[in-house]
C-alpha cells in the first residue's frame, strides 16, 4: 500500500499572506508527482507534473520543488488571494503501476480578505 | 465545452437502490479512469479502460460495484444494491494514453440515506 501523506491539512490565512504545504510520498519507485488545486463543484485541475529530482516549476504565484530522494514535495503560493482558496491534492505514480494515481487526503486553503 | 463532463452531479439514493453514474471524456481520449473520494479522505483509484478493454478493476470495493465503456468512449460505473459507505464522490479522468497526463470531471456526489 502506498501511502501518500499531505500537511497541513487545512490552512487560514490573510490576503497576502504566502504559504506552503507538504507532500510526502514514498522514496523508491518513483514516476511521478502530481499537484492539483481543487475548488468546490469544479472539476481537479492540474497545477504541476514533477518528475525529475531538485525539480522546480512555477505557474504564476505558485510554484512547486521536488526532493524523490527523500519523498517530499513542497508546493509554494506567493501573496496568497481568496481566489486561490481550494483543496490542493498531491499524488504519487509508482514505477510499478505507472498509471495510476495515489492521492493524499489534500490541503484545505482558505484565504481570507 | 472540451473538457471531461459527469452526469449527474448530485444523486441522492435509498440505500438498496442501484444508481448508474456517467462519464464523457474528452474526444480521442483513449485512455479512461475512476476515482471515489470518501469524506475526508483523498481520491482513491477504482478502475481503468483503454478503449474499450476494463485493463485494471483491483480497486472496485465489492462486486456490486461494476463499470463498463462499450464503445470505447462514454463510460457508466454502475453500483448495484448501494449501501451507506457508498456515500462519496465518484471522479473520472481521462487522458490521451496511459502515462499521459489525466484531465479530471466535477465528479458526481453520490449520497445513500
Amino acid at each position: 500500500i502506498l501511502n501518500v501523506e499531505q500537511s497541513p491539512q487545512s490552512l487560514h490565512v490573510q490576503e497576502g499572506d504566502s504559504t506552503n504545504f507538504t507532500c510526502s510520498f514514498p522514496s523508491s519507485n518513483f514516476y511521478a508527482l502530481h499537484w492539483y488545486r481543487w475548488e468546490t463543484a469544479k472539476s481537479p485541475e492540474a497545477l504541476f507534473v514533477m518528475t525529475l529530482n531538485g525539480d522546480e516549476k512555477k505557474k504564476g504565484r505558485i510554484s512547486a520543488t521536488l526532493n524523490t530522494k527523500e519523498g517530499y514535495s513542497y508546493l509554494y503560493i506567493k501573496g496568497s488571494q481568496p481566489e486561490d482558496s481550494a483543496t490542493y491534492l498531491c499524488a504519487f505514480r509508482s514505477g510499478g503501476s505507472n498509471y495510476k494515481l495515489t492521492f493524499g487526503k489534500g490541503t484545505l486553503l482558505t484565504v481570507n480578505p | 465545452g472540451a473538457g471531461v463532463s459527469q452526469s449527474p452531479r448530485y444523486k441522492v439514493a435509498k440505500r438498496g437502490q442501484d444508481v448508474a453514474l456517467r462519464c464523457d471524456p474528452i474526444s480521442g481520449h483513449v485512455s479512461l479512469f475512476w476515482y471515489q473520494q470518501a469524506l475526508g479522505q483523498g481520491p482513491e483509484f477504482l478502475t481503468y479502460f483503454q478503449n474499450e478493454a476494463q485493463l485494471d478493476k483491483s480497486g472496485l470495493p465489492s462486486d456490486r460495484f461494476f463499470a463498463e465503456r462499450p464503445e470505447g468512449s462514454v463510460s457508466t460505473l454502475k453500483i448495484q444494491r448501494t449501501q451507506q459507505e457508498d456515500s462519496a464522490v465518484y471522479l473520472c479522468a481521462s487522458s490521451l494514453g496511459l502515462n499521459n497526463e489525466q484531465f479530471f470531471g466535477p465528479g458526481t456526489r453520490l449520497t445513500v440515506l
